[in-house]
């Protein structure tokens, strides 16, 4: 079972917009409405940032937002701040009671 | 929701790795999943596994072989052990609640413990 497809990086300057992709398969992305993503910070552990594809756990942001077409899920950061440089991380259930990550993303304020 | 894990921080190679999830704050019976998720240096998230309340497990494929995940009710504990350490072992360990459904097709962690750095070595 291979990890997710994210970009290894992505970049934007303060107060744009960022979109970061999330590809599976019919098996994983396509097959379930069950894509959450995580934020890092070095040396911390992850933090739910959307779960349910487009779901925003009590305190995150609303400059946070998640979609889902096909077998592809996206995480747009809006207003992009310096806060948000992180890596991000997608998770997917997947068939037979599994769950997969994606690679993981690096994010950048320029 | 508070979790901490607990453990070696080193461990042999071949060697079994024990490591306990303590949770504070919820109740272990309280109808989540609990789950292990590692990282290797500088590398990305694996999912270990994850267990119900009931001691129902849930395995990655590809680790099943070598992981045993119990739950401890009474002390509201989870633990992990791993067999056959190798160097490729070598990651911070995560636990976390896990909403899993299977039967809903869910699937996230909400809360994580901060990690411990296991390294295998002789």
């Amino acid at each position: 079972q291979s990890a997710l497809t994210q970009p290894r990086s992505v970049s934007g300057s303060p107060g744009q917009s960022v979109t970061i992709a999330c590809t599976g398969t019919s098996s994983d992305v396509g097959g379930y409405d069950s894509v959450s993503w995580y934020q890092q910070y070095p040396g911390k552990a992850p933090k739910l940032m959307i779960y349910d594809v487009n779901k925003r756990p009590s305190g995150v942001p609303y400059r946070f937002s998640g979609s889902k077409s096909g077998n592809t899920a996206s995480l747009t950061i809006s207003g992009l701040q310096a806060e948000d440089e992180a890596d991000y991380y997608c998770c997917s259930y997947a068939d037979t009671y599994s769950l997969i990550f994606g690679g993981g993303t690096k994010l950048t304020v320029l | 929701v508070q979790l901490q894990e607990s453990g070696p921080g080193v461990v042999k190679p071949s060697e079994t790795l024990s490591l306990t999830c303590g949770v504070s704050g919820f109740p272990i019976s309280g109808g989540y999943y609990w789950g292990w998720v590692r990282q290797p240096p500088g590398k990305g998230l694996e999912w270990i596994g994850s267990i119900y309340q009931s001691g129902n497990t849930h395995y990655n494929s590809s680790l099943r072989s070598r992981v045993t995940i119990s739950v401890d009710t009474p002390k509201n504990q989870f633990s992990l052990k791993l067999s056959s350490m190798i160097a490729a072992d070598t990651a911070v360990y995560y636990c976390a609640r896990h909403l899993h459904s299977p039967d809903m097709g869910r699937t996230y962690f909400d809360y994580w413990g901060q990690g411990i750095l296991v390294t295998v070595s002789s």
